[in-house]
């Protein structure tokens, strides 16, 4: 098991210019999440995917846009970066099994931007 | 919203010392969750807690839930240089079809070897 992937580990954009990160997890788990970490602000969570097919607004969600593509993945947009979006992302998974009522959240090793 | 107050923010300590972090909420959670971040790496889950003044422990790592359910504190006994990183708590109130977790900001911990 990889357990959770993203791609790229790392991406330098100018200002306007787009792109989007994607993440997959290999656990067949029904949640997927989407956190930006900034110094001293810890993790903030921009989107998540409670489950395929499905998605909804986190902490920070201005200026962001997700894909739940199938249950494997989950694809995070920026559609006009912006400097402020300088930050090292991180997408997680989660089982969220209807029969449990905790969940603990996986992470990969995420993505560091910079936008110029 | 809810917040997490985690404290300290950072640490020097020598090897073999023992550390002690914890996080304070203004609201109840359902669940406490300690993780550990490596430079350039992603979280890595250390402890969950699931139930008020539920004490567990892994391996020199030891954690306790709260019994107000707004706190939670880890623990390290006779640290080591690997223990170097960044320990982050984390609160998940569940229920209905809420999952979110809320994240404290992190001590930063160094060990002198």
């Amino acid at each position: 098991n990889a357990g959770v992937t993203q791609t790229p580990k790392f991406q330098v954009l100018k200002t306007g210019q787009s792109m989007t990160l994607q993440c997959a997890q290999d656990m067949n788990h029904n949640s997927m999440y989407w956190y930006r970490q900034d110094p001293g602000m810890g993790l903030r969570l921009i989107y998540y995917s409670a489950s395929e097919g499905t998605t909804d607004k986190g902490e920070v969600p201005n200026g962001y846009n997700v894909s739940r593509l199938n249950k494997r993945e989950f694809s995070l947009r920026l559609e006009s970066a912006a400097p402020s979006q300088t930050s090292v992302y991180f997408c997680a998974s989660s089982p969220r099994a209807r029969e449990i009522t905790t969940d603990t959240q996986y992470f990969g090793p995420g993505t560091r931007l910079t936008v110029l | 919203g809810q917040q997490l107050n985690q404290s300290p923010q950072s640490m020097f300590i020598q090897e073999g010392e023992d550390v002690s972090m914890n996080c304070t909420s203004s609201s109840i959670f359902n669940t406490w969750l300690w993780y550990k971040q490596d430079p350039g790496e992603g979280p890595v889950l250390l402890i969950a807690l699931y139930k008020a003044g539920e004490l567990t422990s892994n391996g020199r790592l030891t954690a306790q839930f709260g019994t107000t359910r707004k706190d939670s504190f880890l623990n390290i006994s006779a640290s080591i240089p690997s223990d170097v990183g960044i320990y982050f708590c984390a609160g998940q109130l569940s229920g209905g079809s809420n999952y979110k977790l809320t994240f404290g900001k992190g001590t930063l911990l160094t060990v002198n070897p």
